[in-house]
């Protein structure tokens, strides 16, 4: 069973207020990922870390900013919340399976997401 | 750039029966894997099942299996006896075997189970 956390599951917040949400996995898996999904609709990438020290921008543009200091935690920062970020963010990573000159990805594992709520 | 489509926003079954949930897919690429996510309402998403596109043969995991149709790029899934735990989103996903940095998630079909 994977084991990937994040925290707080719920969060209900002013605008203008800094937060962080937390993702934590204990995998080992070299790579991390931050989705935000809307109710109902489908995931976005906006964030993702090849590992320590790596970070890239993804699909779908984000105020939101990111570290990776240590592999198997992978902070997200929203510095200003604004009510445009209401939204559930979903953590995720995976493991590479190496297989010749090609590098096979295995699946992803998500965490069970935080609903973040800007007032 | 690749794209995948799940046409069927929602859908029903009745307890015990069968459904097929649609997907299609578009990419240039030969190499690639496909994946049914499961996300019940409110709780953490897991997968569901795996493609390898290499591989002809159909994956399946218990009441699970999918119709991998390479040429006509269709991945469906189906779910047999289906049981009220089924209930959830569904999303069909696309991930390149040459680039490591993201998969492409449809925008999900919500699967009802009627008692």
């Amino acid at each position: 069973e994977a084991d990937i956390y994040q925290t707080p599951r719920y969060l209900v917040i002013g605008t203008g207020k800094k937060i962080t949400l937390e993702c934590s996995q204990t995998m080992g898996h070299d790579k991390m990922y931050w989705y935000q999904q809307d109710p109902g609709m489908e995931l976005h990438l906006i964030h993702y870390s090849y590992g320590v020290n790596s970070t890239e921008k993804g699909d779908l543009s984000s105020e939101s900013t990111v570290s990776r200091i240590r592999t198997e935690h992978f902070p997200l920062t929203l510095e200003s919340a604004r009510p445009s970020h209401t939204s559930q963010y979903l953590c995720a990573s995976s493991e590479d399976t190496a297989l010749g000159v090609l590098s096979l990805q295995e699946t992803q594992y998500f965490g069970p997401g935080t609903r973040l709520l800007v007032l | 750039a690749q794209t995948v489509t799940q046409s069927q926003p929602e859908m029903s079954v009745q307890e015990a029966e069968t459904v097929t949930l649609s997907c299609t897919y578009d990419t240039s690429e030969s190499d690639y894997y496909l994946f049914w996510y499961k996300q019940p309402p409110s709780r953490q998403m897991i997968l569901v099942i795996r493609q390898e596109a290499y591989k002809q043969q159909n994956a399946t995991e218990n009441r699970f299996s999918v119709n991998f149709q390479k040429a006509a790029k269709s991945f469906s899934l189906k779910i047999s006896d289906s049981q009220l735990g089924d209930a959830a989103m569904y999303f069909c996903a696309y991930r390149s075997a040459y680039r490591d940095d993201k998969i492409i998630f449809g925008k999900g079909t919500r699967l009802h189970i009627l008692p």
